[in-house]
């Protein structure tokens, strides 16, 4: 079963940041945070991941709290593009059948004009 | 670089009959990974492969399915024989290792009729 909770769904205006909470309270202390997002029918797409520093790449920025019991993802300047269910995963890195994907529910997030 | 695809992408067929997809991961990628969504459900972890080999098959609802992967690359999945509820999309991921981060393919559609 998913480890993570996120709101079902958020809206955000384009051209602002989205901030898509997402409480995982039983971290283990060698478990990754990974984002993925699905757009639509599309495959999953991989966003961010982190372990405990605040990361940050061409599509987004991983917030993670100090006591790494929840995170947050920053989209800086949302775009209708950017509409789709945002999964929060965590994944231990490489314990045989724990380095599988566990997808929850997500959040939906509708960017709006 | 090409990613992780899959064929067909859509697919209809009547109820008892036998439909198999392929995937074809990204070049390099031990690890070979199925998932699926029917219906109002969430995605669903289904089996494992590193090269050759069922690492992790806990997720196949029942022995219609059959995976294969010969010779560690790309690799098939048959649904014999079909029945409705395996309706949805089915989507193929790889990854370099099992720590590394795992990238989907765009899916292939399933309707049972």
């Amino acid at each position: 079963d998913a480890k993570t909770t996120q709101p079902t769904s958020m809206d955000c205006a384009e051209g602002r940041a989205a901030n898509l909470p997402c409480n995982h309270s039983t971290i283990s202390g060698n478990e990754y945070v990974y984002w993925y997002r699905q757009i639509h029918s599309q495959g999953p797409q991989y966003i961010i991941h982190g372990l405990k520093n605040n990361e940050t790449n061409e599509m987004a920025s991983l917030i993670i709290t100090e006591d790494r019991k929840s995170s947050t993802l920053i989209l800086p300047h949302a775009t209708l593009r950017d509409t789709a269910v945002y999964y929060c995963i965590v994944r231990a890195p490489n314990t045989g059948t724990a380095s599988k994907l566990t997808f929850g529910t997500g959040t939906r997030l509708q960017v709006m004009l | 670089e090409a990613g992780v695809t899959q064929f067909p992408s859509h697919s209809v067929i009547e109820k008892g009959q036998t439909v198999t997809l392929r995937c074809d991961p990204i070049s390099g990628h031990d690890n070979l990974y199925w998932y699926r969504r029917v219906m109002g459900k969430e995605i669903k972890f289904l089996l494992h492969f590193v090269k050759e080999s069922k690492q992790d098959e806990s997720g196949m609802p029942n022995n219609r399915f059959l995976a294969e992967r010969t010779g560690g690359t790309y690799s098939t999945l048959k649904v014999q024989p079909a029945e409705l509820e395996d309706s949805g999309v089915y989507f193929c991921a790889s990854s370099q290792d099992r720590r590394n981060t795992i990238y989907f393919g765009e899916g292939s559609w399933l309707t049972v009729v």
